[in-house]
């Protein structure tokens, strides 16, 4: 059974810096791109960013930038999410998934909340 | 970035009875290699994002067969064929076609 265990989350002043991990079982993690996704109060979806089997290719969405960095390590099977110079427009829950665009494969994590205030 | 637009935001259903939910996108979604990639997912309360629903039409595994997807080009649509209490939550429909891959605003179906 596929398992996606998000932690690091937590409260961090605007400015600061958090760095999120993700454990991933349950399947090949080194086969699958893995992806960060986050959904802010009141609802909204989105793309954070995406990272490829080896490494080797990395996706951001605009809003992040130049702040956020996506990683992983096979022989752990896990990936990272670092983020540096966080606003109050980042304050998420942010879910760690994995997923195949033509294939039923699509599994996410239960979230981890960050809060980003003063 | 692809901007999509679900309809209605809000579904009071009966029990038993069929709901459908529109989803726009603002340019085609139909890939280089020819696929479309059109996802729906399900959040119930309380829960992660699910995914029912991949490539227009191909439900994941697990999916009761009264969800089902159709639409092409730009224009989709979730069918629900017979609502029941657990599909209380909000749906959203979801673009993987272009970069950044975005979601639309949700539609919340509840029982009336």
């Amino acid at each position: 059974e596929v398992h996606l265990v998000e932690s690091g989350g937590g409260l961090v002043q605007p400015g600061g810096s958090l760095r999120l991990s993700c454990a991933a079982s349950g399947f090949i993690f080194s086969d699958y791109w893995m992806i960060w996704i986050r959904q802010a109060p009141g609802g909204g979806l989105e793309w954070v960013a995406t990272i490829k089997q080896d490494g080797s290719v990395k996706n951001y969405v605009d809003s992040v930038k130049g702040r956020f960095s996506i990683s992983r390590d096979n022989a752990k099977n896990s990936q990272y999410l670092q983020m540096n110079s966080l606003r109050a427009e980042d304050t998420a829950i942010y879910y760690c998934a994995t997923t195949t665009r033509g294939a039923p494969f699509d599994y996410w994590g239960q979230g981890a909340l960050v809060t980003v205030s003063s | 970035d692809v901007v999509m637009t679900q309809s209605p935001l809000s579904l009071p259903v009966t029990l038993g009875q069929p709901a459908s939910i529109s989803c726009r996108s603002s340019q085609s979604l139909v890939d280089t290699d020819g696929n479309t990639y059109l996802n729906w997912f399900q959040q119930r309360p309380g829960q992660s994002p699910r995914r029912l629903i991949y490539k227009v039409s191909d439900r994941d595994s697990g999916v009761p067969d009264r969800f089902s997807g159709s639409g092409s080009g730009s224009d989709f649509t979730l069918k629900i064929s017979r609502v029941e209490a657990e599909d209380v939550g909000v749906y959203y429909c979801m673009q993987g076609a272009h970069w950044p891959y975005t979601f639309g605003q949700g539609t919340k179906v509840e029982i009336k």
